[in-house]
């Protein structure tokens, strides 16, 4: 079936612009999962949502993010205000999550946000 | 905290031969799980292997192996008859069996240049 899709690929945007980075999971995958990968940082995990909701969203690395998910499915993480520190790629992976096993996390093909 | 190290930033290795990928953790729980990931130029990131910590059997997927020394917290990647498609980062995580989000954590990668 379709794997993790993500849109846009690439996102040049300018200082101070707001950005919706999309992510599409698998089907009928309950978990779904952000990462941001940077040079200086490699990969840090931001949040997770089980279903609609993201019970810990302290891996956020500010105020300026924040993300959703609806219908249990598609999720968007917004950054506000971008500053050049945000550039990275931005990885969304997806599990069917059980409480007794962690599930592999199948990822996405990123997008590649640039702030300039 | 947990922690996940890859020693070696990069590797090369001729087509047809064999290479081994290291990688440490360290966690003070009993119940865990380990990946390899595999993310060539493309970006998407793919699961290579996955080992859980109470299998003392060592997880192989075709020319993809690990030997995982639970003692010595340690889980290196051995790929045999290296092809250039082998080419890619590798990425080793890592995830508590107790944890409520998910969360990955990564290792700073090895890159692997396989030469024809």
């Amino acid at each position: 079936g379709a794997g993790v899709s993500q849109s846009p690929s690439n996102k040049v945007t300018e200082k101070g612009k707001d950005v919706e980075l999309r992510c599409d999971p698998i089907s009928g995958h309950t978990a779904l999962y952000w990462y941001r990968q940077s040079l200086g940082q490699g990969l840090e995990f931001l949040i997770y949502f089980q279903g609609n909701s993201a019970p810990d969203k302290s891996g956020l690395p500010s105020d300026r993010f924040s993300a959703e998910r609806t219908g249990g499915s598609v999720s968007t993480l917004t950054i506000q205000r971008t500053q050049q520190e945000d550039s990275a790629v931005y990885l969304c992976a997806s599990s069917f999550r059980d409480r007794e096993v962690q599930e592999t996390q199948y990822f996405g093909p990123g997008t590649r946000l640039l702030v300039l | 905290a947990q922690t996940v190290t890859q020693s070696q930033p990069e590797m090369s290795v001729q087509e047809a031969e064999t290479v081994t990928l290291s990688c440490t953790y360290d966690t003070s729980e009993s119940n865990y799980y380990l990946f390899w990931y595999k993310q060539p130029p493309s970006r998407q990131m793919i699961l290579v292997i996955r080992q859980e910590a109470y299998k003392q059997q060592n997880a192989t997927e075709n020319r993809f192996s690990v030997n995982f020394q639970k003692a010595a917290k340690s889980f290196s990647l051995k790929i045999s008859d290296s092809q250039l498609g082998d080419t890619a980062m590798y990425f080793c995580a890592f995830i508590s069996g107790s944890s409520n989000t998910g969360k990955l954590i990564f290792g700073q990668g090895t890159t692997l240049q396989v030469k024809p």
